[in-house]
Formats: structure tokens, sequence, C-alpha cells
């Protein structure tokens, strides 16, 4: 199957600082890419579609001002947590589909603490 | 809205037992998938069937589809401790954008 990577997948920061966290196809092209937050023993809550070349879209309640998303390549999004707080401390995930209505190809996951 | 709810929430069986959870969901849907989550890990593809199927099979998977009463269920045959796991259906439709909305998952266990 199609690869996804996600960089990095463990990262602890000073609360008020920012945190970059990178997804990539590795071998086929993501003209749309998704990003997700897990809360621990929960599901997986859709934070944005990050569509290439054009800007994010977000789910309700997720500030864009926050949670800022690049998808500048058809191979690379970025989620920028910016101004980190101890409660944005979560599992966040992305996945990228090869073609709609079909599966979903997911990264690793980055557990981010934020002290 | 949350699209999927999945029971039990929990499962433990001991090995070489069947291990059967369940999906609800509310609208109308293109696919439903089933995903697999090991503790502090990505999601692994499963099984993806299409709402005009009723049945699949994948190796020890075997999933339906009963688009009437809106619900799927996910069956382990002769499950194995590496099959310790959070799994996790996921539909897609017009109501949600062609997004992937996931239900709240089963914990399964399995005893060695």
């Amino acid at each position: 199957g199609a690869v996804v990577s996600q960089h990095p997948s463990r990262v602890i920061c000073k609360s008020g600082t920012s945190v970059k966290i990178e997804c990539r196809s590795l071998d086929f092209q993501a003209t749309t890419m998704f990003w997700y937050r897990q809360f621990p023993k929960q599901s997986l809550m859709l934070m944005a579609t990050s569509n290439e070349g054009s800007k994010a879209t977000y789910e309700q309640g997720v500030e864009k001002d926050k949670f800022l998303i690049n998808h500048a390549s058809l191979t690379l999004s970025t989620l920028t947590v910016t101004s980190a707080h101890p409660e944005d401390s979560s599992f966040y995930i992305c996945s990228a589909t090869i073609r709609s209505n079909t599966e979903a190809f997911f990264g690793q996951g980055t557990r981010l603490t934020v002290v | 809205s949350q699209q999927g709810e999945e029971d039990p929430q929990a499962l433990s069986i001991q090995e070489g037992e069947n291990a059967t959870m369940n999906c609800s969901y509310k609208t109308s849907i293109n696919n439903l998938q089933w995903y697999r989550q090991n503790s502090g890990r990505g999601l692994v593809h499963l099984i993806l069937i299409r709402s005009n199927e009723r049945e699949k099979h994948s190796g020890r998977l075997r999933v339906t589809l009963d688009t009437s009463k809106k619900s799927s269920s996910l069956l382990i045959t002769a499950s194995r401790a590496a099959d310790t796991a959070s799994y996790f259906c996921a539909t897609d439709g017009k109501a949600a954008g062609n997004k992937l909305t996931f239900g709240g998952g089963t914990r399964v266990l399995v005893k060695p």
C-alpha cells in the first residue's frame, strides 16, 4: 500500500512555543490530506482538510490561527501548533488518499506534550 | 455529530476465539471502512466495503454491511494475541463531504 510518513513521532515543547508537524506522501501525490487529533482512548476527530495550493478547510470549533496548515506541494502538508499550551497536548495524525472514496493511508502519528 | 458508533467499547477474549464488533451510522454513505490502531500508532486500513456490497472477506476478517439498518460488523476469526488493538469504523458520504468520520472504536484484548 501507499506510505505516509509523519514527523516527528514525539515532541515535547515549552508552553508558548510553536511546533511544526510534517506529513509526507512518499510514493504518491496527495492533493488532499487530512489532520486529526486523538485524545487517549478516544476516536479521531477531524481538524482540517489540507488542500494542495489552496487554503485548508477547518472543522467547526478548530481555531485556524492556532493550527496553521500549509500544503505547498503534492507530497507535503504541515501542521503548526502555534503558541502551544498544555491543553494542546494530544496525539496528532495525518492521512491522505490517492483518490476520493478509497482507503486512507495514515501517518504514524505525533505525540505532542506541552509543558 | 458522531457518524459512527461502535459496540462494544471494549472486548476481552482468549486466543483462538472469534471477536465481533459492530458499528452504526446515521446518514447515507458511499463506503464504510474498518481500521486498526495499535497503541500510540497510526491507523492501518483493513477493509473497505461499498454501499452496494453486503459482505466482504479478507483473510481472517469478515465485514458485513446492512444499509437498511445503517450498521456494519467486523468479525475476526481465530484471534491471536497480535490482534490486540483498537478497531475503528469510518464512513464517508455526501453528508460529510466525502470526509472520513470515525466511530468511537472498540478496544480488543486477546489474551494468550
